[in-house]
């Protein structure tokens, strides 16, 4: 069994939709979990990063963490084409502990 | 310049050549890393470095050898790769290792023929 499973997608929506990204883990250990964006021809860069089961809200992103599920999500509202990149959800056992991505989920925001 | 830069975007090299991707970082950071990126497959640690001592290899082949002279800079040199080492391969460095924000480059792309 993989330690993280994210839908490699692609996912392809209209400007304005509310976009859902998901990633499950089976490792109970996971006490950080973040989302990465990967624009084309660039590196990742931390977008969201929560340490707790619930919602975290940030403008038009929100990352919710069950716990007990062991799923991790984020929402894009009122999505933009600005917004076309590759997601990468990030999962850390403890503080200092090496970093455990996901596959990536491609997304493109059509106009 | 700031942020994190690596040289070349893109290389081709063939099974028997030798050649060396070069990172740097303009953050003040302490922790420099080399990640593989794969297509379908998930981001790959390679090597850790912090106070520019190596503290994690990632059971990573010895064609791969990391260097790295000092905290900013940091290079990966490569010598008789298998086609199967092709992908994107990224620098990031973080203020301390084991951070959750890591700051990456923008990679480079290396095709071995």
């Amino acid at each position: 069994q993989k330690e993280v499973e994210q839908d490699p997608g692609p996912l392809s929506v209209p400007e304005g939709a509310i976009v859902s990204l998901n990633c499950t883990y089976s490792n109970s250990a996971f006490q950080y979990f973040m989302w990465y964006r990967q624009y084309s021809r660039k590196g990742p860069e931390l977008l969201m990063y929560t340490y707790s089961s619930g919602n975290k809200e940030d403008g038009r992103f929100t990352a919710q963490v069950d716990k007990s599920s062991k799923y991790i999500s984020l929402f894009i509202r009122d999505s933009q084409p600005s917004d076309s990149a590759t997601y990468l959800c990030a999962f850390q056992e403890t503080s200092g502990s090496r970093l455990t991505f996901g596959e990536g989920t491609q997304l493109t925001v059509n106009p | 310049e700031t942020g994190v830069t690596q040289t070349p975007r893109h290389l081709v090299m063939g099974m028997t050549n030798k050649k060396s991707l070069k990172c740097e970082q303009h953050l003040g950071h302490n922790a420099m890393y080399w990640y593989k990126q794969s297509a379908k497959k998930p981001l790959e640690l390679m090597f850790v470095y912090n106070f520019k001592e190596q503290t994690e290899n990632n059971s990573v082949p010895s064609r791969f050898s990391p260097e790295c002279p000092n905290s900013s800079h940091l290079f990966l040199h490569l010598h008789t790769l298998q086609p199967e080492d092709s992908a994107l391969y990224l620098c990031a460095s973080s203020q301390v290792p084991g951070e959750e924000k890591l700051f990456f480059g923008s990679g480079t792309q290396l095709s071995v023929l």
